[in-house]
């Protein structure tokens, strides 16, 4: 199984808002609308942010949103605070032969 | 609340076997798909294995098949995961996690067991 593709690295300064990009192929990320999001702090489990494309847990900020064209999906943090300082990992659904895959994961610095 | 509570990690030479727990609560665990996703370390995340709710179906990363097995006991809310013929490239902290709705979305996490293997 190939990885979905992600910029290594983003930056933002307080209150602005970045965008993470993750890549797919027609094979899995373009085929479903089953993209989710995790947020990773140092040493910590990850934790998901987004599912479906779009779909916001529970308890998860509306500065976090998700969107998807194609075959590229995209995560949206608007209103940067410090605490949202971490690595960022999209993953999608790729059908039953390969299941689930994975991005190689974004460090978000907030400058 | 829902916590799962990963279990068995160590120091194992290659070639050699060894079994990961995974203990369920706060949940229906018998309702839900679980996996087990690792993670090397200072890399990212890697899907390894599925099981569904019942047990009737399991899916495996490339990378494991035909090494590792996942299983779950739902009497005792217990996920494992069987590792066989490990090599230096297994080395990782494995999570546990429960698969929320549809089949990517893992909402709930355990806070993962380290398996290094090594000579």
């Amino acid at each position: 199984q190939s990885a979905l593709t992600q910029p290594a690295s983003v930056s933002g300064s307080p209150g602005q808002s970045i965008t993470v990009s993750c890549t797919g192929t027609s094979s899995d990320l373009g085929n479903y609308n089953l993209v989710s999001w995790y947020q990773q702090h140092p040493g910590k489990a990850p934790k998901l942010m987004i599912y479906e494309v779009s779909e916001r847990p529970s308890g998860v900020s509306d500065r976090f949103s998700g969107s998807k064209s194609g075959n590229t999906a995209s995560l949206t943090i608007s209103g940067l605070q410090a605490e949202d300082e971490a690595d960022y990992y999209c993953c999608s659904y790729a059908g039953s032969s390969n299941y689930v895959v994975f991005g190689g994961g974004t460090k978000l610095t907030v400058l | 609340q829902v916590q799962l509570v990963e279990s068995g990690g160590g120091v194992v030479q290659p070639g050699r076997s060894l079994r990961l727990s995974c203990a369920a609560s706060g949940f229906t665990f018998s309702s839900y798909g679980m996996h087990w996703v690792r993670q090397s370390p200072g890399k990212g995340l890697e899907w390894v294995a599925v099981v569904s709710y019942d047990g009737s179906d399991k899916y495996y990363a490339d990378s494991v098949t035909g090494r590792f097995s996942i299983s779950r006991d739902n009497s005792k809310n217990m996920l494992y995961l069987q590792m066989n013929s490990l090599r230096a490239e297994d080395t990782a902290v494995y999570y546990c996690a429960r698969e929320g709705c549809c089949y990517s979305d893992f909402d709930y996490w355990g806070q993962g067991t380290l398996l290094s293997v090594s000579s």
